[in-house]
C-alpha cells in the first residue's frame, strides 16, 4: 500500500530554515508529481508547492508555487531515494502549521490520491 | 487565479439526516472538483473526484454533483463516523486552491 512519511519539522526562528522529507514507498515515485499541502491551526488547507515526475518519458520534473512562499521555498525530489523535499528559507510565523505531502493521482489532473500524516512546523521567537 | 468557496463553514445535523455542504468556483472548472474529509487530529482523505465519482471503498451515502462552477456533496444519512470537516479543491491546473471547509458535528 502506497505509503507517505514526512519528518524533518520542529520549532524555529523567524527568519531561519529548515527543510522537510517525505519518504514514498509502495509505487514508482519517479513517475509521479508530488505536492505539499500545509494547515495552519485549527485552519484550513493551503496547497503549497507541486513538482512533476522526472523518469525521462516525458514528465520533465517542473515545480509549480503558491504565491505565499514563492521566493522562499524549493520543493525538490531524490528519485533514487524515493524522496520528496520542501527547502523552507526566510521562514515566517505564519509559515507554521502542519505540512502534509501527497501523491498526485497521473492522468487525473492535480488529483491527490494519497497523502502522509504530516510533520508539524513551529515559526516562533 | 480561482477562488473555492465553501458553504456553510460548520453545520450540526442528528444521527439519519440528510447533510447538503455546497463549493462555488469562481471560475469553471468543468468537472475537475474533488472532495477531501479530514477526521480530527487526522491526515485528509480523498473521498470524491471528477465532482460525483466515489473513490473506493467510501459509503454510499456519499454522492457529489455539479459541474462549471456549483457542487455540491451529499451525505444521505449522516453517521456519527461522518464527524469531520469536508473540503473541496479544484485540480485541473495549478494552482489547487481548497475550499475554506465545512466542520459536520452531530447534534
Amino acid at each position: 500500500e502506497v505509503q507517505l512519511l514526512e519528518s524533518g519539522g520542529g520549532l524555529m526562528q523567524p527568519g531561519g530554515s529548515l527543510r522537510l522529507s517525505c519518504a514514498a514507498s509502495a509505487f514508482t515515485f519517479s513517475s509521479f508529481a508530488m505536492t505539499w499541502v500545509r494547515q495552519a491551526p485549527g485552519k484550513g488547507l493551503e496547497w503549497v508547492a507541486t513538482i512533476r515526475g522526472s523518469d525521462g518519458s516525458g514528465s520533465d520534473g517542473s515545480t509549480f508555487y503558491a504565491d505565499s512562499v514563492k521566493g522562499r521555498f524549493t520543493i525538490s525530489r531524490d528519485n533514487s531515494r524515493n524522496t520528496l523535499y520542501l527547502q523552507m528559507n526566510s521562514l515566517r510565523a505564519e509559515d507554521t502549521a502542519i505540512y502534509y505531502c501527497a501523491k498526485v493521482w497521473t492522468g487525473n489532473g492535480w488529483l491527490l490520491d494519497y497523502w502522509g500524516q504530516g510533520t508539524l512546523v513551529t515559526v516562533s521567537s | 487565479d480561482i477562488q473555492m468557496t465553501q458553504s456553510p463553514s460548520s453545520l450540526s445535523a442528528s444521527v439519519g439526516d440528510r447533510v447538503t455542504i455546497t463549493c462555488r468556483a469562481s471560475q469553471g472548472i468543468s468537472h475537475y472538483l474533488a472532495w477531501y474529509q479530514q477526521k480530527p487530529g487526522k491526515a485528509p482523505k480523498l473521498l470524491i473526484y471528477a465532482a460525483s465519482t466515489l473513490l473506493s471503498g467510501v459509503p454510499s451515502r456519499f454522492s457529489g454533483s455539479g459541474s462549471g462552477t456549483d457542487f455540491t456533496l451529499t451525505i444521505s444519512s449522516l453517521q456519527p463516523e461522518d464527524v469531520a470537516t469536508y473540503y473541496c479543491q479544484k485540480y485541473h491546473s495549478v494552482p489547487l486552491p481548497f475550499g475554506g471547509g465545512t466542520k459536520v458535528e452531530i447534534k
